[in-house]
């Protein structure tokens, strides 16, 4: 069935540390993917999307490729800031729902 | 512009109870949905509603209900709350386009605890 599997947290980085987190998926088709990021006592809110293969989505510095060959969307950043200390959820776009991964929580050191 | 706004902000139940949970989704956003964020476990979709009706709905048992007014807002009814029911539960709403659901747009969250 459709199903999203996302790196365990949480991952602990230093401050201007490159960011990885492994997001891949099981789907009917080629689906919307999307990010999400819920920042301490906040909602869930939008960070990128990629409507389409090989698509890239990007947004404040985060970035994620649609790969389907390899059912994954993995986000990327460059520099980590200690505001970016959030929870990020993979997600997409199946079965009239938007399913999402469990988290990956992570922890930005100054 | 408001948000997605959910109440009660927290409430605590005990085992058997029932409760009801309220969502006003962004102005112009006529699907709304709810979801589950039990501790650890992600979020777990339980319900669509669209223009009123029903769309989808999870793998949840039937004590867990809902409706969509003509104002589309939204409530979620949960009945015979059990422990395992406490959890954070979110409501989204979309604008919906005709290629799929789109970007959601979440309130901040009902926090059950069941006693």
């Amino acid at each position: 069935g459709n199903s999203v599997t996302q790196m365990e947290g949480p991952v602990t980085l230093s401050e201007e540390a490159f960011l990885t987190i492994n997001c891949t998926y099981t789907a009917t088709g080629y689906p919307s993917l999307f990010w999400y990021v819920q920042y301490p006592g906040e909602g869930l809110q939008l960070l990128l999307k990629a409507t389409k293969a090989d698509d890239k989505g990007s947004n404040k510095g985060f970035e994620a490729t649609y790969r389907k060959e390899t059912t994954s969307f993995h986000l990327e950043k460059g520099s980590v800031q200690v505001s970016d200390s959030a929870v990020y959820f993979c997600a997409f776009e199946g079965g009239f729902k938007t399913i999402f991964g469990a988290g990956t929580r992570l922890f930005v050191k100054a | 512009e408001a948000g997605v706004t959910q109440s009660p902000t927290h409430l605590i139940k005990t085992r058997g109870q029932q409760v009801t949970l309220r969502c006003s989704p962004i102005s112009g956003h006529t699907s709304v949905y709810w979801y589950q964020q039990a501790l650890g476990l992600g979020l777990q979709f339980l319900l669509w509603y669209d223009e009123g009706e029903e769309r989808n709905r999870g793998n949840f048992p039937p004590r867990f209900s809902g409706r969509q007014f003509p104002n589309y807002s939204s409530e979620l009814n949960v009945n015979a709350l059990e422990l395992e029911d406490s959890a954070l539960y979110l409501c989204a709403s979309s604008l919906g386009t005709g290629e799929g659901i789109g970007e959601l747009f979440f309130g901040e969250g009902s926090r059950l605890t069941v006693l």
